[in-house]
């Protein structure tokens, strides 16, 4: 089983819908989670951090259940510029960010 | 600009030559990253460096990849007897030692012929 799994889409959306990406992780012992956005070739870029108790940021919500070790984001009111792939990424204490292998989404008009 | 800088962007070379990439972490960031990424994965995690200490480096990092941070400061990865599979681009990251999030540079992209 790979450490960060994620459906790698295609997600094609259009603009103004809500869309939902999961994210399971293998090591139960991971402590740390965080989502991050890359866009096509460019580097990758802290979108936020998922708190244990779920956390907002603007269109932007994330989720951790510990229990099933599942990580979520959920988009809403869709734009244009969200268009890009999402990486679902874990750690374990002492250790260096896990990456998955990324979720692709396309918002179109 | 004041983010991770990473030197060459882009390194043609033919099998079995050896590489060398550098990378200028963001000045206050004691941690140091370097990951590899293939078309449609993810960042896949090499090593990272702590200051000057290395200290995880991944297991399927073959022996032909050696990193260093001499001074804690700028890293450097070598790459000896390149083979068309390390084609990919080499992605650097700094982070805080007390946040774990992540900095990253444009990458550099290496073509093995």
């Amino acid at each position: 089983r790979k450490e960060v799994e994620q459906d790698p889409g295609p997600f094609n959306v259009p603009e103004g819908a809500t869309v939902a990406f999961n994210c399971t992780y293998s090591n139960s012992a991971s402590q740390s989670f965080f989502w991050y956005r890359q866009d096509c070739r460019k580097e990758p870029k802290l979108l936020m951090s998922v708190y244990s108790s779920g956390n907002e940021d603007g269109r932007f919500t994330a989720q951790l259940n510990r229990a099933s070790q599942y990580i979520s984001l959920l988009i809403r009111d869709s734009k244009l510029s969200d268009s890009a792939t999402y990486l679902c990424v874990v750690n374990q204490a002492g250790t260096a960010l896990i990456f998955g292998k990324g979720t692709t989404l396309s918002v179109s008009s | 600009d004041t983010g991770v800088s990473q030197d060459p962007r882009h390194k043609i070379t033919k099998r079995g030559q050896n590489v060398t990439f550098r990378c200028d972490p963001i000045s206050e960031h004691n941690r140091l990253y370097w990951y590899r990424q293939t078309l449609g994965q993810g960042p896949e995690f090499l090593t990272y460096f702590q200051n000057e200490a290395q200290l995880e480096k991944s297991r399927l990092l073959s022996d032909r990849f050696s990193a260093e941070r001499p001074k804690g400061s700028f890293s450097t990865l070598e790459i000896q007897r390149t083979e068309q599979g390390d084609s990919a681009m080499y992605l650097c990251a700094s982070s805080r030692w007390s946040d774990e999030k992540l900095f990253f540079g444009s990458g550099t992209q290496l073509s093995v012929l």
